[in-house]
């Protein structure tokens, strides 16, 4: 069973700069998840999907990151633009139904913000 | 904001040591999971423990749940060099009906072969 795809792995910017990141979850899966994790810190949930609707955005800065997920498959976050407290690793996670379950992670996004 | 509290940050023990990890927590949960995370990867799921559960075994992994105070511990037996990772704890507070899992801070376990 292929795993949560995410890319790019690194991406290296300048503040003020956009980027934005891409996942795909594993087939089937109905929630996916984008966690923020800086150094040193456990994961923060920046927003949570069920197929296309979003359940949970509640710790995302939407002022500067916005994220979709179009047709329930895959989703890209966005941060526009960036700072340099943005520096962390994204990390995308799916799960089967959303419910009381356990989550599978992708690799992450390492970025880093000059 | 951090819902779980693992204890200690680090531990570092030799191969074929126990370790043993704690996560303590704030709210009423729905169930208690562990995950593991290697060094520049991602998140790995350990276990489970729900919250009407004590205890729970898998290969080297025993959880226990004490809902009355609030904490759970990991317990990896006879531990490898492989075992070394953050582990984290992650309390899900969604009542069953959707997943809210909230990670804590994590305890990075160092096994000197």
């Amino acid at each position: 069973e292929a795993g949560v795809a995410q890319s790019p792995r690194y991406k290296i910017i300048e503040k003020r700069q956009s980027v934005a990141f891409w996942c795909n979850p594993i087939s089937g899966h109905a929630t996916l998840y984008w966690y923020q994790q800086i150094l040193g810190q456990g994961p923060k949930l920046l927003i949570q999907f069920q197929n296309n609707g979003v359940v949970d955005d509640s710790q995302l800065p939407k002022d500067r990151f916005s994220a979709e997920r179009l047709k329930g498959v895959d989703s890209t976050l966005k941060i526009q633009p960036a700072k340099l407290e943005d520096s962390a690793v994204y990390l995308c996670a799916s799960s089967l139904l959303g419910m009381g379950e356990k989550l599978f992670f992708g690799s992450g996004t390492q970025l880093s913000v000059l | 904001s951090q819902q779980g509290e693992e204890d200690p940050q680090a531990l570092s023990i030799q191969e074929g040591e126990n370790a043993t990890m704690n996560c303590s927590y704030k709210t009423s949960i729905n169930n208690l999971q562990w995950y593991r995370q290697n060094s520049g990867r991602g998140l790995v799921h350990l276990i489970l423990i729900r919250s009407n559960e004590r205890e729970k075994h898998s290969g080297r992994l025993r959880v226990t749940l004490d809902t009355s105070k609030k904490s759970s511990s990991l317990l990896i037996t006879a531990s490898r060099a492989a075992d070394t990772a953050s582990y984290f704890c992650a309390t899900d507070r969604g009542g069953g009906a959707t997943n809210k899992l909230i990670f804590g801070t994590g305890t990075l376990l160092a096994v000197q072969p």
